[in-house]
């Protein structure tokens, strides 16, 4: 059965302490790997797109990797606006229908 | 700004009503997705709409419905409301199938 876990449900940071957080995955094909940011009661919003292992995008304090298993999103020096929930979500080959990840509500203190 | 317009923004009606909830996609894109988000809760998806027609269908009850129109706007039936219905509802869009999704702001519903 195709699934996504993201890691851990929760994280709280200090501002500037860099961190981690996960998306593993268990699809029988992977056509793309989707990070999207979500402020409380607003859309997501589209963050990067990874198709293959060994891709990674940057944006700002943010940086996407891919492996054959999982999807890392790495924040350097954070701040407080950096706090949100990421959400990670598939898409396998076998259709178009994203299965998403529940989540990493991420929390950066000043 | 997504460029994905959803209206209304707040909506609060009554157990047993039923309501019609709007989304308007990017300029261009051809796919329209619908998502319920309820308090705290991940993101489920409902139904998929490909060029006016049906593409998939996620964990919708039978009480819901949608279509997507010529001019590809897509609008979301929920009928026979319940208290569990009370959610955020988005919608997505996206150019073809297999492409990343932009969401609106969302719809609040809260039913009483």
């Amino acid at each position: 059965e195709d699934q996504v876990t993201q890691s851990p449900e929760a994280l709280r940071l200090q501002e500037g302490e860099s961190s981690s957080l996960n998306c593993s995955y268990t699809v029988s094909g992977l056509r793309g790997l989707f990070w999207y940011r979500q402020d409380p009661g607003k859309g997501p919003e589209f963050l990067f797109t990874l198709y293959s292992a060994g891709e990674e995008k940057e944006k700002e304090r943010l940086k996407a990797t891919l492996t054959k298993k999982e999807s890392f999103l790495h924040i350097t020096a954070p701040k407080p606006e950096d706090s949100a929930t990421y959400l990670c979500a598939v898409q396998a080959d076998s259709n178009y229908q994203l299965i998403w990840g529940a989540g990493t509500k991420l929390i950066i203190k000043p | 700004d997504s460029g994905v317009t959803q209206t209304p923004k707040h909506l609060i009606t009554a157990t047993g009503q039923r309501v019609t909830l709007r989304c308007s996609p990017r300029s261009g894109d051809l796919s329209v997705y619908w998502y319920q988000q309820s308090l705290d809760q991940g993101l489920q998806f409902l139904i998929q709409y490909y060029n006016g027609e049906e593409r998939a269908k996620g964990n919708i009850l039978e009480r819901f419905s949608a279509q997507q129109f010529p001019d590809l706007h897509s609008e979301l039936n929920l009928s026979s409301l319940e208290l569990g219905d009370s959610a955020l509802y988005f919608c997505a869009s996206s150019p073809g199938g297999g492409n990343e999704q932009f969401f609106g702001p969302g719809t609040r519903l809260t039913v009483l």
